[in-house]
């Protein structure tokens, strides 16, 4: 299987601050021949199920506002929020789906300082 | 705008079966470019795969539970189920079913990211 880990646990960011939350696969998520990786982000708050934000690593969901972005290759993926908003105190999971078992990371608690 | 809503019973006595249903509206099951999950969450916890299926009745498990796993559709009332047995206090979770898109070649399919996500239902174990 691959372990996604994420880091941190939790994070406590100042509104209007830039927050940035990793996600490390245990071995690679990039398809060579697609030139692809393989890995979404998801954001869930409290009483709610995940909702997707990217997919293919750094392709933001229709309607996620731009100051969502993801980026990273092969075993090493970040997703930062430009500006964060109270809006975006959530539980944070990374995704990989180069392989079965579809596996996440832990989640990341994001916060506001 | 596709919406999918789990149903079923929110308490299972240990050893017994838990059973639920996705229930797929605003769109057809039967489409052939996705699959169709469950993933679970214990209180507090992260989520994990349980398994998925095809229209057609193809299945793929998260080998951690398999063995315990049923996962069946039903095209004819656009649904899917989940089948889990025997359960333990270890099952307690949400359960929630996602859509996924998938592709298929000649040999194999490759499933993606899940979305949307039905809001999810509590099934405790406990007796």
């Amino acid at each position: 299987d691959i372990v996604m880990t994420q880091s941190p646990d939790s994070l406590a960011v100042s509104l209007g601050e830039r927050a940035t939350i990793n996600c490390k696969s245990s071995q690679s998520v990039l398809y060579s021949s697609s030139n692809k990786n393989y890995l979404a982000w998801y954001q869930q708050k409290p009483g709610q199920p995940p909702k997707l934000l990217i997919y293919w690593a750094s392709t933001r969901e229709s309607g996620v506002p731009d100051r969502f972005s993801g980026s990273g290759s092969g075993t090493d993926f970040t997703l930062t929020i430009s500006s964060l908003q109270a809006e975006d105190v959530a539980v944070y999971y990374c995704q990989q789906y180069y392989n079965t078992p579809i596996t996440f990371g832990q989640g990341t608690r994001l916060e506001i300082k | 705008q596709l919406q999918l809503q789990e149903s079923g019973p929110g308490l299972v006595k240990p050893s017994e079966t838990l059973s639920l249903t996705c229930t797929v509206s605003g769109g057809s099951i039967s489409s052939s470019v996705y699959y169709w999950g469950w993933i679970r969450q214990p209180p507090g916890k992260g989520l994990e795969w349980i398994g998925s299926i095809y229209y057609s009745g193809t299945t793929y498990y998260n080998p951690s539970l398999k063995s315990r796993v049923t996962i069946s559709v039903d095209t004819s009332k656009n649904q899917f189920s989940l089948k889990l047995s025997p359960v333990t206090a270890a099952d307690t979770s949400v359960y929630y079913c996602a859509r996924h898109p998938s592709y298929c070649s000649s040999i194999n399919c490759y499933l993606r990211w899940f979305d949307p996500w039905g809001q999810g239902t509590l099934v405790t174990v406990s007796s």
